[in-house]
């Protein structure tokens, strides 16, 4: 595709419930990134993947964050038990290759609202 | 961790006037990017710079890297109605460390 794109664009759930939201990269990406930008404040990193594997799963919040990316390509981001303050932005990006030197392109984000 | 602070939170400026944003980090950085973020939008790439001391320009846009590698600005000249938005600064290469923004409004 022309660029990243993230489903669904809005999401308003119960707290306790789950909830999963998608990112696709830019084909040949083989780089994946989730932030998650909470309103006036900069994204906030929470997981990268290289390929299938997750390289780096340093800034989730806690166990009731996961995230796959089973076939290099899809990433999915699990949130079970949400809770009110899991609600912000949650951003996607990709680049061609992990690496610090590396521009990373952002998809729109999925607004995730627990009631 | 790693911190990097923003400074002003937010700026108004007449259409015309100049603008700058300052972002410091706690620590030294291998390379720092720009991004810079519509209302509404997602966060855009501008620029890179990886060399201490190193300027570059788009532009009216200025970028520059401290000679220290921990602290970095970006200068606008001439700021047009198109220039609104929220400038960040992120540094620590994967794993970026996004500063909060500085959100400039252009009044024309």
């Amino acid at each position: 595709g022309a660029g990243v794109s993230q489903t669904p664009s809005n999401k308003v759930t119960e707290k306790g419930k789950y909830v999963e939201l998608r990112c696709d990269p830019i084909s040949g990406h083989t780089a994946l990134y989730w932030y998650r930008q909470s309103l006036g404040q900069g994204p906030e990193f929470l997981i990268y993947f290289q390929g299938t594997g997750a390289a780096d799963d340093s800034g989730l919040p806690n166990d009731r964050f996961f995230a796959v990316r089973p076939e290099g390509s899809v990433s999915t981001l699990k949130i079970q038990r949400t809770e009110r303050g899991d609600s912000a932005v949650y951003l996607c990006a990709s680049s061609s290759i992990a690496g610090p030197y590396n521009e990373q392109f952002f998809g729109p984000g999925t607004r995730l609202t627990v009631l | 961790g790693q911190q990097v602070m923003q400074i002003p939170q937010y700026q108004h400026v007449q259409e015309g006037e100049d603008f700058t944003t300052y972002c410091n980090s706690s620590t030294t950085l291998s390379n720092i990017q720009w991004y810079k973020q519509r209302p509404g939008g997602h966060p855009v790439f501008l620029i890179q710079l990886v060399k201490s001391g190193e300027v570059k320009k788009q532009k009216r846009l200025t970028f520059q890297f401290g000679e220290a590698k921990k602290n970095s600005s970006l200068h606008i000249t001439a700021t047009q109605t198109t220039d609104v938005g929220t400038y960040f600064c992120a540094g620590g290469g994967n794993k970026l460390v996004f500063g909060a923004g500085t959100i400039l409004r252009v009044k024309s």
